[in-house]
């Protein structure tokens, strides 16, 4: 069981916009940054959003993030085949001092 | 350009040690304010934070993985490293290693990941 929890799986059309919720408490969402990863089958995780909004040199700003409280969402808009992929959620927990995951969320695009 | 690699052992026999080792190329890991650490991923499963290291030596672990881990650093080989004792078939995983920024889980630069089964 992650301390984070993301819905398993989303879809959506090519082009059409998505959402992943990333759902967590006071002690880590809500007073620590969070982070979202793009896990393409078979790759190493890549990081997409840091800062709960602030994107890596060479992410598109298809790719967005907000936090609201003790919840975070990626979101994704003008959707591609090639954005296919697990998205994980992550923020670092103050009480278990240590980096936690959520369980991710499978893309597919229709 | 910042390169993680990680070696060791791909086959590790159930209550023996697994050691695995990150070798850190394009930059110095004690020239610099981050954290290195060490992610696996159990097959068709998620992503789980193992632990981090300071280059002094400062050490964060999950606490689920507490008592069987250990990360050390070696700065004069530009190397980090993993131990995971007492191993069992609920260890096998791709484990990889990366830079951590150390407050918010940002891990910016990745290893290509090593696969350990645990199996007699």
């Amino acid at each position: 069981q992650s301390v984070l929890t993301q819905p398993p799986s989303v879809s959506a059309a090519p082009g059409q916009r998505v959402t992943i919720s990333c759902s967590g408490s006071s002690s880590n969402i809500g007073n620590k940054n969070v982070a979202w990863y793009q896990q393409l089958p078979g790759t190493a995780p890549k990081l997409l959003i840091y800062d709960n909004n602030k994107r890596p040199s060479g992410i598109p700003d298809r790719f967005s993030g907000s936090k609201s409280g003790t919840s975070a969402t990626l979101g994704i808009t003008g959707l591609q085949t090639g954005d296919e992929a697990d998205y994980y959620c992550g923020t670092w927990d103050s009480s278990l001092s240590a980096g936690v995951f959520g369980g991710g969320t499978k893309l597919t695009v229709l | 350009q910042l390169q993680l690699q990680e070696s060791g052992p791909g086959l590790v026999k159930p209550s023996e040690t697994l050691s695995l080792t990150c070798t850190v190329s394009g930059g110095s890991i004690s020239r610099s304010s981050y954290f290195w650490g060490w992610i696996r991923q159990p097959p068709g499963k998620g992503l789980e934070w193992i632990g981090n290291i300071f280059y002094s030596g400062r050490t964060y672990y999950n606490p689920s993985l507490k008592r069987r881990v250990t990360i050390s650093v070696d700065t004069s080989k530009n190397q980090f490293s993993l131990r995971l004792t007492s191993v069992t078939a609920a260890d096998t995983a791709v484990y990889f290693c990366a830079r951590d920024h150390g407050s918010s889980c940002i891990l910016d630069n990745w290893g290509q990941g090593t696969l350990v089964a645990v199996s007699s």
